[in-house]
Parts: C-alpha cells; structure tokens; sequence
C-alpha cells in the first residue's frame, strides 16, 4: 500500500531565510504528487502538484518542488521565507488509478521567526 | 463563485447524540471526500464517493455514515457508535480522473462534551 512520510513535525525557519520540507512516499510506480498548505481552522489550499515530465515543479507563493525518483522524495523549498508562510504543510500521494483517494503525510508545521 | 462549502464552522454535540456534517459543492466535480484531522495525525480518509449513489469506506470508516443522493452533497454524520469523534472534519471534491486534485472547504470543527 501506498503511504506518505514527513519526516520532520515542526521546523522553525527565520524570515528571509531558505526553506525545504522533506517528503518521502512509497508506491511501487511513479505516483501524483501534491503539497498542500493549511492555516490554522482553514481548509487546505494547493500549493503545487506533480504528474510527469519536469521534476522540478513551481508552485504559487514562490514555492518548488523537486521529484527525485531515485530517493523516491518530493521536497518543498523556497529561496526565502516571509513570515505569512507560518502554516501547516501536507504532502499528498495519488495513485494512477480512478476511484481513489488522495493519502496525506502527518504534515509539519512551519514557524518563521523574526 | 466555484466552491466547496461546509456548514456549521462550529458544533457542540452532547456524548451520545448524532450529529451531521454538510458539504456542498458547484464545481461540478464526481468524487467527493470526507477526512477527519487530529493534531499530528494528518488527514485519515473516513469515505469517499465517485458517483451518486455509491460510497467506499476508507480507513476509519467505524462510526460515521455517509449518503450521496445528489452530486453536489456528501454529508456526513458521526453517530454514537465513533468512540472519540472530537475532530476537525474536512470535506473535498475532485473530478474522479487520475491525479486530479482534491478541493478541500474550510472545515467543521467538532466538539463533544
């Protein structure tokens, strides 16, 4: 079965510097690949998917994300936190298959201090 | 505008009581979601639905029932049966294609007491 791991809870990060959240999934071919991101009592927005083709993927906000089949990761970055980036991050596993659900790593939570 | 909404925001139940949770779309989507969150948890999928009329539970499924009469409704509820249903409650939609994205609303906190 497919899962999702993020391997770090809670990152703190200060305003202006770079940011990478990790994520590592296990499927046995190429899965969809998405980061979400949550504020606090909000729903989730997407930040940026991956189907195929370029592994390196831009996002809204600045952000990228780079698929690297060998480590079997998707990780987040960004060149430079502003502090309205403080949200929770997911990432998320599609399979090539209709009639599934998305799966969702536990997430981390993002602080930027100033 | 293009949407998925979730009502109530808030919802106090008493220990024992059922309880339903709405979600509407208009974006004309087949798939609809419902995944309960829990500080650290992630989002665990309760049921899932690709058409009208037909449902699939997903992985905690044990305590909440779902319907879908109507493509634009999947509303949820938690009956007595949930042993710890204090959560926040996320519903999502997606056209039911490979690699879509899900839509998710803004969610339904619920409180037992």
């Amino acid at each position: 079965a497919q899962s999702v791991t993020q391997p770090d809870i809670h990152i703190t990060v200060s305003e202006g510097a770079s940011l990478e959240l990790r994520c590592n999934y296990s499927y046995g071919a190429t899965p969809y690949l998405f980061w979400y991101v949550q504020s606090p009592g909000q729903g989730l927005q997407l930040l940026l998917k991956y189907f195929s083709g370029d592994t390196l993927v831009q996002g809204i906000k600045g952000f990228e994300a780079e698929f690297k089949r060998s480590q079997s990761s998707f990780n987040l970055r960004k060149p430079s936190v502003h502090w309205s980036d403080a949200a929770e991050y997911f990432c998320a596993v599609g399979v090539r298959q209709a009639g599934t659900a998305l799966i969702f790593g536990k997430g981390t939570t993002l602080s930027v201090s100033s | 505008d293009g949407g998925i909404t979730q009502s109530p925001k808030y919802l106090f139940r008493k220990e024992g009581q059922n309880v339903t949770l709405s979600c509407e779309q208009n974006l004309n989507h087949d798939a609809m979601y419902w995944y309960r969150q829990d500080p650290g948890q992630g989002l665990r999928l309760i049921y899932y639905s690709q058409i009208v009329n037909d449902f699939q539970k997903g992985d905690i499924a044990e305590g909440y029932s779902v319907s879908r009469e109507k493509k634009e409704s999947f509303p949820l509820t938690v009956t007595s049966a949930q042993k710890n249903p204090t959560a926040f409650y996320l519903c999502a939609s997606s056209q039911d294609t490979p690699g879509t994205e899900a839509f998710f609303g803004q969610g339904t906190r619920l409180t037992v007491v």
